[in-house]
């Protein structure tokens, strides 16, 4: 069964830097990986996603992400952080409409 | 376009009562519905799944159960409530084989 780890449960940057968050997965095959963002409180909303083709996947609000093979990894990044951007993050991997698989979240505080 | 909307937003319960969430889609016809419920600090956990009226899968086995009555709409239910239901349950839909899920709002339950 497929599975996601998020190593990094906080991260704190400061306003402006840059932000890379990780995400682990584990399927036998390719699977279809998202990043979402969750706002406290509310539901989540997808920033991006990989289905096939080119590795490097552009997302809203200025994100990216890296899908490595290799490192069966999903990387999301960004070149400058605002304040807004505070929030939590979860990664996902899916095979299919009915196997969506949630890592636990990395909870990102903006230092001003 | 396609919108999705949950409530109540907020419930706070005794333990024993009952238990009624309810989650509606509109701008689409015969998605695949979800519920979700995310306690903290283990992201999300898939409670139920529905691929049309009346069908049913269950992840988890608790005290919860969910019904589809109508193509865009999903409740979920309990007849009592277990301290162990607290949590912020999530509602879900897609409608492709990619499984990009939609969430609604959320719904905060707590159990005293």
């Amino acid at each position: 069964a497929q599975s996601v780890t998020q190593p990094d449960i906080h991260i704190t940057v400061s306003e402006g830097a840059s932000l890379e968050l990780r995400c682990n997965y584990s399927y036998g095959a390719t699977p279809y990986l998202f990043w979402y963002v969750q706002s406290p409180g509310q539901g989540l909303q997808l920033l991006l996603k990989y289905f096939s083709g080119d590795t490097l996947v552009q997302g809203i609000k200025g994100f990216e992400a890296e899908f490595k093979r290799s490192q069966s990894s999903f990387n999301l990044r960004k070149p400058s952080v605002h304040w807004s951007d505070a929030a939590e993050y979860f990664c996902a991997v899916g095979a299919g409409t009915y196997d969506m698989r949630f890592g636990a979240g990395t909870r990102l505080t903006v230092k001003p | 376009s396609q919108t999705i909307h949950q409530w109540p937003a907020t419930l706070v319960q005794p333990v024993g009562s009952p238990l009624s969430l309810e989650c509606t889609v509109e701008g689409t016809s015969n998605p695949n519905l979800y519920w979700y419920r995310q306690a903290a600090g283990r992201g999300l956990q898939l409670l139920f799944y529905s691929v049309g009226i009346g069908q049913i899968s269950s992840e988890v086995p608790q005290n919860l159960s969910a019904s589809r009555p109508q193509d865009r709409q999903f409740i979920l239910s309990s007849k009592k409530l277990l301290l162990s239901d607290s949590g912020f349950y999530l509602c879900a839909w897609t409608e492709g084989a990619t499984g990009e899920l939609f969430f609604g709002e959320g719904s905060r339950l707590t159990v005293l």
